[in-house]
């Protein structure tokens, strides 16, 4: 069956502190994957996709996220937090195309002072 | 920048009542998914639509859901007759290459 996994249900950081959000996938075939974030109040905006080529993916904000096929992973990173980045992230994969996406729960980022 | 609209932003109504959930895609997307998040859990797909018509749905889009594009910008959600369970965040999105997201209707149904 389809899924996404994220590991950490709730993360809080210091400003500053480097950021790695887990994210591991089961699907067969072709994969696109996709982080997601969602702002307090605010809809779900794309941060950054992997279709092919480069597994290593940038994104808005600073964040990157690398395609590992071998672990079926595909986590976030970011060298250093901001407050602003308190947010909700959500992994999601698809098999290209018009497929619908597979999401995982989402990781909550509280980022403190 | 271009955004999916959805409408409205929070509905109540009462167990047994039709709902409409609303939607405009970004004008010059082909493809148009419904999504929902009940509180504390994954989002779940929906239905997808596609030249007016559903492409893929899912367990959760059964007969008490349906889908209508019913003039060139709006792409509507009904259920007919709500449940409890049905209380939910909602979520249009629209494609061109990569989905992008509606803010959502919150549904509640007492």
């Amino acid at each position: 069956a389809q899924s996404v996994s994220q590991h950490n249900h709730h993360v809080i950081l210091s400003e500053a502190a480097s950021l790695e959000l887990g994210c591991n996938y089961s699907y067969g075939g072709t994969v696109n994957l996709f982080w997601y974030v969602q702002y307090p109040g605010q809809h779900l905006q794309l941060l950054l996709k992997y279709f092919s080529g480069d597994p290593l993916v940038k994104g808005i904000k600073g964040f990157e996220a690398e395609f590992i096929k071998s672990k079926f992973s595909f986590n976030l990173r970011k060298p250093s937090v901001q407050w602003s980045d308190t947010a909700e992230y959500f992994c999601a994969v698809n098999g290209g195309g018009n497929t619908p996406l597979v999401f995982g729960k989402g990781t909550r980022l509280s980022v403190i002072a | 920048e271009p955004e999916v609209t959805q409408t409205p932003s929070h509905q109540v109504t009462q167990m047994g009542q039709e709902v409409i959930l609303r939607c405009v895609p970004i004008s010059n997307h082909l493809y148009f998914y419904w999504y929902r998040q009940i509180l504390g859990q994954k989002v779940e797909f929906l239905v997808s639509f596609y030249n007016n018509e559903i492409s893929e749905k899912s367990e959760i889009f059964d007969d008490q859901f349906s889908v209508e594009r019913p003039d060139g910008s709006n792409f509507t959600l009904k259920i007919r007759s709500t449940k409890l369970e049905d209380s939910a965040m909602y979520f249009c999105a629209s494609r061109a290459d990569t989905q992008y997201f509606g803010p959502g209707t919150r549904l509640t149904v007492l």
